[in-house]
């Protein structure tokens, strides 16, 4: 199956610097999502990202579709307290005789940490 | 709040027990997905039911079974525990199939003691 390779794992920040992730693939990816996990609660989805070369933004987020569509970026910018938590990357793959169609594989994360 | 819930938010059982997860889905959403959210695996995507009809199967095991009811709710089985089904289960909906969008619910902890 499909592997992500998510980096960095962990990142340990001023408030206010910017914040910058990314995700590499395998094989082609046809969607990037990317998403934010709290403990104890469910992955909340920031941005989705539908084409190659794709630059989305959601607020102090942005979020970049790789041109070979094996890669992904999300970039935060003043960085605030309230940003900590887990970061994913999440991609669909085209789907394969309908054997991977609708499922998201997942990168391992990236622990985001803001010092105030 | 995304929309999606689940039930029971924890859940604590012995080995060799059956245990069944309940998931609603977001409002007019047609797909259901399970995931497994362990620290070793990270999450790893189990099954997608689209309207009633199994859609899609990840690395579940044959001890665990889902199914997708007429009101368009979704329930987890898992049967046989075992200590290493500790994990978290979530599940998520997306408005069909053609859409990658997914939302996740709060999860279910699962502990097998």
């Amino acid at each position: 199956g499909q592997q992500l390779n998510q980096s960095p794992q962990s990142m340990f920040i001023q408030e206010g610097e910017d914040v910058s992730m990314n995700c590499t693939s395998s094989s082609i990816f046809n969607t990037w999502l990317w998403y934010k996990q709290d403990p104890g609660e469910g992955p909340v989805l920031l941005i989705a990202l539908y084409k190659a070369g794709e630059l989305t933004s959601n607020g102090r987020l942005t979020a970049q579709f790789g041109t070979t569509r094996k890669d992904s970026f999300l970039n935060i910018s003043a960085s605030i307290p309230s940003d900590v938590g887990i970061y994913f990357c999440a991609g669909a793959a085209p789907a394969d005789r309908g054997s991977t169609l609708g499922r998201l594989y997942f990168g391992r994360g990236t622990q985001l940490t803001v010092w105030p | 709040d995304s929309g999606v819930t689940q039930t029971p938010k924890h859940l604590i059982t012995a080995t060799g027990q059956r245990v069944t997860l309940r998931c609603s889905p977001r409002s007019g959403d047609l797909s259901v997905y399970w995931y497994q959210q362990s620290l070793d695996q990270g999450l790893q995507f189990l099954i997608h039911y689209y309207n009633g009809e199994e859609r899609a199967k990840g690395n579940i095991l044959e001890r665990f079974s889902a199914q997708q009811f007429p009101d368009l709710h979704s329930e987890l089985n898992l049967s046989s525990l075992e200590l290493g089904d500790s994990a978290l289960y979530f599940c998520a909906s997306s408005v069909d199939t053609g859409n990658n969008e997914q939302f996740f619910g709060p999860g279910t902890r699962l502990t097998v003691l």
